[in-house]
Parts: C-alpha cells; sequence; structure tokens
C-alpha cells in the first residue's frame, strides 16, 4: 500500500503570506502511460465535509481560487497558497488515486 | 444540483450492525464509482470501500475487511454500506463521495453521517 505523510502538521501564517504544505508519497503516483501523477489536495473547514482543490497534482478545481497551486512529481508534491486569506483556515489533506485511495494524515493551516 | 445525502448513522452497541445509505441526484449515478471515506472524531481522513459504476470492481481498506460491505443499486440512484460486528474504533463521520470521470479524485461529497459503537 502507498503510504502519503504530509509534513508540517500545523502551520501558522500571517494574512497575505505565503503558505506551503508538503506530501510525500511511498511510491511514486506517476503514471508512466500518461505522464500524470495521481494525487489530489482537499480542503476541510470545521463541520464541513472536504472539498476537491487540486487533481493530477496541479490542476485547479473548478471554482478554486488562482491562490491555490499545486507542484510536484513522483513522490514528493507541495500545494502552495500565494496570499493566506481568513478564509482559506482549515486542514488540508492530499490524496494519491494511484491505487486504492490513501489521504495524508492532514494538516492543520492557522492564521498567525 | 449535485448532491449527495447519507443516512443511517446512529449509536449502536459493539458486535451490532447497521446499513448506511448514500442518496445521489442531480447527475448520472450510474456512470461513476463511488467512495466511503470516514473520519473519527478528531482525526483525519480514512478511506473505507470504493465500488465501480456497475458493481464490478469492489475494493476495502483492510481495517474493514470482511465485516464491511458496499453496494449500489443504480435504479434506486443509491449507495449503501452494510457494516457488521462493528468495533468502538469504527465511530466516525461516515462520507459518500463521488469519484471523478476525469481524474479519479474525489470531485462531489455528502455531509456525511455519525456513527457511534458504545456499550
Amino acid at each position: 500500500d502507498i503510504v502519503m505523510t504530509q509534513s508540517p502538521d500545523s502551520l501558522a501564517v500571517s494574512l497575505g503570506e505565503r503558505a506551503t504544505i508538503n506530501c510525500k508519497s511511498s511510491q511514486s503516483v506517476l503514471y508512466s502511460s500518461n505522464n500524470k501523477n495521481y494525487l489530489a489536495w482537499y480542503q476541510q473547514k470545521p463541520g464541513q465535509p472536504p472539498k476537491l482543490l487540486i487533481y493530477w497534482a496541479s490542476t485547479r478545481e473548478s471554482g478554486v481560487p488562482d491562490r491555490f497551486s499545486g507542484s510536484g512529481s513522483g513522490t514528493d508534491f507541495t500545494l502552495t497558497i500565494s496570499s493566506l486569506q481568513a478564509e482559506d483556515v482549515a486542514v488540508y489533506y492530499c490524496q494519491q488515486y494511484y491505487s486504492t485511495p490513501c489521504f495524508g494524515q492532514g494538516t492543520r493551516l492557522e492564521i498567525k | 444540483e449535485v448532491q449527495l445525502v447519507e443516512s443511517g448513522g446512529g449509536l449502536v452497541k459493539p458486535g451490532g450492525s447497521l446499513r448506511l445509505s448514500c442518496a445521489a441526484s442531480g447527475f448520472t449515478f450510474s456512470s461513476y464509482s463511488m467512495n466511503w471515506v470516514r473520519q473519527a472524531p478528531g482525526k483525519g481522513l480514512e478511506w473505507v470501500s470504493s465500488i465501480s459504476s456497475s458493481s464490478s470492481y469492489i475494493y476495502y481498506a483492510d481495517s474493514v475487511k470482511g465485516r464491511f460491505t458496499i453496494s449500489r443499486d443504480n435504479a434506486k440512484n443509491s449507495l449503501y454500506l452494510q457494516m457488521n460486528s462493528l468495533r468502538a474504533e469504527d465511530t466516525a463521520v461516515y462520507y459518500c463521495a463521488r469519484q471523478s470521470l476525469i481524474h479519479y479524485g474525489m470531485d462531489v461529497w455528502g455531509q456525511g453521517t455519525t456513527v457511534t459503537v458504545s456499550s
């Protein structure tokens, strides 16, 4: 099974500053036949279900603000929020769909 | 509007059973693979089970294999999770989630139903 590990577990960033969350998979999630990374990012606010932000590691879901971006390939991935807004306070999860789904443990993002 | 609505959660004793349902609307349910994902109190997301559009392919997390059964009724636009031999560690909010046709991530989620296993 592919294990997903996020870092840090929690993060405090000032409003308007950049937030960076890392995700590492125990094996590559890059599918060679289509050169796509089978990785998604989700945002979960308190009391709400998760919301899909990013798929294929770097493609924003429709309606997601462009301050959210995803990068990386193979086993190492990053979610970046370029200018933190108050409404971005949430827990963020990466998930691989290369094999049976697996989520990272989550990263709690707060305002400093 | 695309929507998933879970039901069937509740309080059950250890060793008991419960059947969760997820009603889909606003999209062609029979075209999509579906998932159950759970979240224990204060914890992260844990994938539980997946079922393909025609029920040909079914997968389970090791933690529930042999105890939980996923199924669907495309005529009723419904997804189910039969949970047997429940344990305290099965206590969680259970979400149903649609698998995207484009990228295999989970693009639509329900609000969840709470299962509490306690004596």
